[in-house]
Protein backbone atom coordinates (compact mmCIF):
# COMPACT_ATOMS: atom_id res chain seq x y z
CA UNK A 1 0.00 0.00 0.00
CA UNK A 2 1.26 3.19 -0.98
CA UNK A 3 1.85 4.91 2.22
CA UNK A 4 3.21 8.52 3.29
CA UNK A 5 3.88 9.15 7.13
CA UNK A 6 5.52 13.00 8.05
CA UNK A 7 7.25 13.18 11.32
CA UNK A 8 9.33 15.72 13.04
CA UNK A 9 7.88 18.76 13.92
CA UNK A 10 8.14 21.01 16.88
CA UNK A 11 8.49 23.83 19.01
CA UNK A 12 11.93 25.13 18.09
CA UNK A 13 13.89 28.60 18.68
CA UNK A 14 14.81 30.62 15.89
CA UNK A 15 17.52 29.54 14.85
CA UNK A 16 17.69 26.35 15.79
CA UNK A 17 17.41 23.37 13.17
CA UNK A 18 15.02 20.57 12.94
CA UNK A 19 14.77 17.42 10.76
CA UNK A 20 11.74 16.57 8.74
CA UNK A 21 11.01 13.16 8.56
CA UNK A 22 8.56 11.57 5.41
CA UNK A 23 8.75 7.76 5.58
CA UNK A 24 7.32 6.22 2.84
CA UNK A 25 6.51 2.25 1.87
CA UNK A 26 4.79 0.76 -0.97
CA UNK A 27 7.34 2.37 -3.46
CA UNK A 28 10.86 2.88 -4.18
CA UNK A 29 12.00 6.29 -3.30
CA UNK A 30 14.04 7.11 -5.98
CA UNK A 31 11.25 6.32 -8.58
CA UNK A 32 9.88 9.57 -7.99
CA UNK A 33 9.82 12.81 -7.45
CA UNK A 34 8.98 14.14 -3.74
CA UNK A 35 7.96 17.92 -2.81
CA UNK A 36 7.49 19.72 0.08
CA UNK A 37 4.97 22.09 0.61
CA UNK A 38 4.01 24.25 3.78
CA UNK A 39 0.94 26.29 5.02
CA UNK A 40 1.68 29.13 7.61
CA UNK A 41 -1.20 29.70 9.94
CA UNK A 42 -3.83 32.18 7.93
CA UNK A 43 -1.56 31.83 4.97
CA UNK A 44 -2.06 30.14 1.68
CA UNK A 45 0.11 26.87 0.23
CA UNK A 46 3.58 27.56 -0.69
CA UNK A 47 5.81 25.26 -2.16
CA UNK A 48 9.08 24.57 -0.01
CA UNK A 49 10.76 22.81 -2.49
CA UNK A 50 11.87 19.09 -4.43
CA UNK A 51 14.10 16.20 -5.47
CA UNK A 52 14.08 14.92 -8.85
CA UNK A 53 13.79 10.85 -9.24
CA UNK A 54 16.88 9.10 -9.71
CA UNK A 55 15.75 9.25 -13.80
CA UNK A 56 16.00 12.87 -14.05
CA UNK A 57 18.90 13.06 -12.08
CA UNK A 58 18.23 13.65 -8.00
CA UNK A 59 18.81 16.68 -7.85
CA UNK A 60 16.38 19.59 -5.92
CA UNK A 61 15.62 22.57 -6.22
CA UNK A 62 13.81 25.06 -3.61
CA UNK A 63 11.90 28.01 -2.81
CA UNK A 64 14.03 31.29 -2.55
CA UNK A 65 12.87 31.88 0.94
CA UNK A 66 14.40 28.48 2.23
CA UNK A 67 17.07 27.98 -0.22
CA UNK A 68 20.26 27.56 1.82
CA UNK A 69 18.80 26.92 4.89
CA UNK A 70 16.77 23.74 3.99
CA UNK A 71 17.85 20.59 2.40
CA UNK A 72 16.06 17.58 0.75
CA UNK A 73 17.81 14.38 0.69
CA UNK A 74 16.32 10.49 0.86
CA UNK A 75 17.66 7.56 2.81
CA UNK A 76 16.45 4.66 0.64
CA UNK A 77 17.71 2.46 2.66
CA UNK A 78 15.19 3.24 5.51
CA UNK A 79 12.97 4.62 2.15
CA UNK A 80 12.65 8.06 3.93
CA UNK A 81 12.82 11.50 2.43
CA UNK A 82 14.01 14.12 4.95
CA UNK A 83 13.81 17.93 4.91
CA UNK A 84 16.68 19.63 7.06
CA UNK A 85 16.41 22.64 8.36
CA UNK A 86 18.40 25.03 9.60
CA UNK A 87 18.54 28.84 10.74
CA UNK A 88 14.95 28.55 11.28
CA UNK A 89 12.55 31.90 11.36
CA UNK A 90 9.40 32.57 13.22
CA UNK A 91 8.29 32.96 9.08
CA UNK A 92 9.19 29.58 9.03
CA UNK A 93 5.81 28.22 11.56
CA UNK A 94 3.89 26.03 9.20
CA UNK A 95 2.28 23.16 8.93
CA UNK A 96 4.59 20.75 6.49
CA UNK A 97 4.06 18.79 4.29
CA UNK A 98 6.13 15.87 2.28
CA UNK A 99 4.63 14.24 -1.04
CA UNK A 100 4.97 11.74 -4.07
CA UNK A 101 5.24 13.35 -7.39
CA UNK A 102 5.86 16.92 -8.55
CA UNK A 103 8.34 18.79 -10.59
CA UNK A 104 8.33 21.23 -13.61
CA UNK A 105 7.16 21.12 -17.47
CA UNK A 106 7.43 17.76 -19.19
CA UNK A 107 9.12 16.43 -16.36
CA UNK A 108 6.20 16.88 -13.72
CA UNK A 109 4.29 13.98 -12.58
CA UNK A 110 0.97 14.61 -10.60
CA UNK A 111 1.12 14.62 -6.97
CA UNK A 112 -0.89 10.77 -5.92
CA UNK A 113 0.16 10.60 -2.23
CA UNK A 114 0.50 13.00 0.73
CA UNK A 115 1.68 12.69 4.16
CA UNK A 116 -0.35 13.95 7.29
CA UNK A 117 1.24 17.56 7.90
CA UNK A 118 3.28 17.90 10.64
CA UNK A 119 3.56 21.78 12.54
CA UNK A 120 6.55 23.52 13.06
CA UNK A 121 6.34 26.28 15.33
CA UNK A 122 9.65 28.93 15.39
CA UNK A 123 9.30 30.79 18.61
CA UNK A 124 11.50 31.83 21.39
CA UNK B 1 8.60 34.35 -10.65
CA UNK B 2 5.15 34.06 -12.59
CA UNK B 3 2.42 35.48 -10.80
CA UNK B 4 -0.98 33.45 -10.33
CA UNK B 5 -3.99 35.49 -9.77
CA UNK B 6 -6.86 33.65 -8.88
CA UNK B 7 -10.44 35.16 -7.69
CA UNK B 8 -12.77 34.73 -6.02
CA UNK B 9 -11.37 34.61 -3.00
CA UNK B 10 -14.26 32.96 -1.21
CA UNK B 11 -17.52 32.19 -2.19
CA UNK B 12 -20.55 30.88 -1.30
CA UNK B 13 -23.17 28.81 -2.99
CA UNK B 14 -26.23 26.21 -2.46
CA UNK B 15 -25.34 22.61 -2.63
CA UNK B 16 -26.53 21.41 -6.13
CA UNK B 17 -24.88 24.84 -7.75
CA UNK B 18 -22.50 24.95 -10.41
CA UNK B 19 -19.35 26.70 -8.90
CA UNK B 20 -16.06 28.83 -11.19
CA UNK B 21 -13.23 29.95 -10.35
CA UNK B 22 -10.64 31.68 -12.02
CA UNK B 23 -7.12 31.87 -12.35
CA UNK B 24 -4.91 34.25 -14.34
CA UNK B 25 -1.17 33.43 -14.96
CA UNK B 26 1.73 36.29 -15.35
CA UNK B 27 2.68 34.71 -18.39
CA UNK B 28 2.34 32.05 -20.57
CA UNK B 29 2.39 28.64 -18.66
CA UNK B 30 1.10 26.56 -21.80
CA UNK B 31 -1.50 24.01 -19.90
CA UNK B 32 1.15 23.42 -16.64
CA UNK B 33 -1.90 24.13 -13.86
CA UNK B 34 -2.96 22.14 -11.42
CA UNK B 35 -6.14 22.60 -9.43
CA UNK B 36 -5.19 21.39 -5.31
CA UNK B 37 -8.52 21.00 -3.02
CA UNK B 38 -7.66 21.16 1.09
CA UNK B 39 -10.18 20.74 3.66
CA UNK B 40 -10.09 22.54 7.03
CA UNK B 41 -6.90 20.12 8.92
CA UNK B 42 -6.72 17.91 6.05
CA UNK B 43 -3.50 17.66 3.12
CA UNK B 44 -3.64 19.04 0.37
CA UNK B 45 -5.21 16.47 -2.44
CA UNK B 46 -4.48 17.09 -6.23
CA UNK B 47 -7.10 17.33 -8.19
CA UNK B 48 -6.54 18.62 -11.57
CA UNK B 49 -3.18 18.48 -13.58
CA UNK B 50 -2.14 19.49 -16.88
CA UNK B 51 -5.19 22.56 -17.08
CA UNK B 52 -7.83 19.39 -17.64
CA UNK B 53 -7.22 16.33 -16.69
CA UNK B 54 -8.92 15.06 -13.76
CA UNK B 55 -6.61 12.89 -11.50
CA UNK B 56 -7.10 9.18 -10.42
CA UNK B 57 -9.82 8.98 -8.38
CA UNK B 58 -11.22 12.22 -8.17
CA UNK B 59 -14.97 12.60 -9.29
CA UNK B 60 -16.10 13.70 -12.54
CA UNK B 61 -18.09 16.74 -10.94
CA UNK B 62 -14.48 18.32 -10.55
CA UNK B 63 -13.54 20.01 -14.65
CA UNK B 64 -10.89 22.31 -15.27
CA UNK B 65 -9.75 23.88 -18.58
CA UNK B 66 -7.89 26.66 -20.19
CA UNK B 67 -4.19 27.56 -21.34
CA UNK B 68 -1.73 30.21 -22.30
CA UNK B 69 -2.55 32.48 -19.39
CA UNK B 70 -6.35 31.78 -18.38
CA UNK B 71 -7.99 28.78 -16.66
CA UNK B 72 -10.83 28.21 -14.83
CA UNK B 73 -12.07 25.49 -12.28
CA UNK B 74 -15.42 24.26 -12.26
CA UNK B 75 -17.74 22.46 -9.53
CA UNK B 76 -21.14 21.42 -11.65
CA UNK B 77 -22.49 20.55 -8.34
CA UNK B 78 -21.75 21.61 -5.31
CA UNK B 79 -21.57 18.75 -2.53
CA UNK B 80 -21.34 19.30 1.40
CA UNK B 81 -17.74 17.23 1.12
CA UNK B 82 -16.72 20.22 -1.16
CA UNK B 83 -15.96 22.96 1.59
CA UNK B 84 -12.79 23.57 1.02
CA UNK B 85 -10.18 26.07 -0.01
CA UNK B 86 -9.20 25.48 -3.74
CA UNK B 87 -5.72 26.48 -5.05
CA UNK B 88 -4.60 26.77 -8.87
CA UNK B 89 -0.53 26.59 -9.18
CA UNK B 90 1.62 26.81 -11.86
CA UNK B 91 4.36 24.11 -12.79
CA UNK B 92 5.82 25.65 -16.15
CA UNK B 93 8.91 26.59 -14.18
CA UNK B 94 10.55 26.95 -11.20
CA UNK B 95 9.40 28.20 -8.91
CA UNK B 96 6.33 26.55 -8.90
CA UNK B 97 3.94 29.39 -7.58
CA UNK B 98 -0.01 29.35 -6.30
CA UNK B 99 -2.79 31.55 -6.92
CA UNK B 100 -3.89 32.91 -3.24
CA UNK B 101 -6.75 30.32 -2.59
CA UNK B 102 -10.63 30.00 -2.78
CA UNK B 103 -12.56 29.88 0.34
CA UNK B 104 -15.81 27.44 -0.92
CA UNK B 105 -18.12 27.59 1.37
CA UNK B 106 -22.22 26.46 1.59
CA UNK B 107 -24.76 28.78 1.57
Amino acid sequence: ELLLAGSGGGLVQPGRSLRLSCAASGFSLDDYAMSWFRRAPGKGLEWVGFIRSKAYGGAADYAASVKGRFTISRDLSKSIAYLDMISLRTEDTAVYYCSRGGGVGHGYSPIDSWGQGTLVTVSS
Amino acid sequence: DIQMTQSPSSLSASIGDRVTITCQASQDISNYLNWFQQEPGKAPKLLIYGASNLQIGVPSRFSGSGSGTSFSFTITSLQPEDIATYYCQQYDSLPPTFGQGTQVEIK
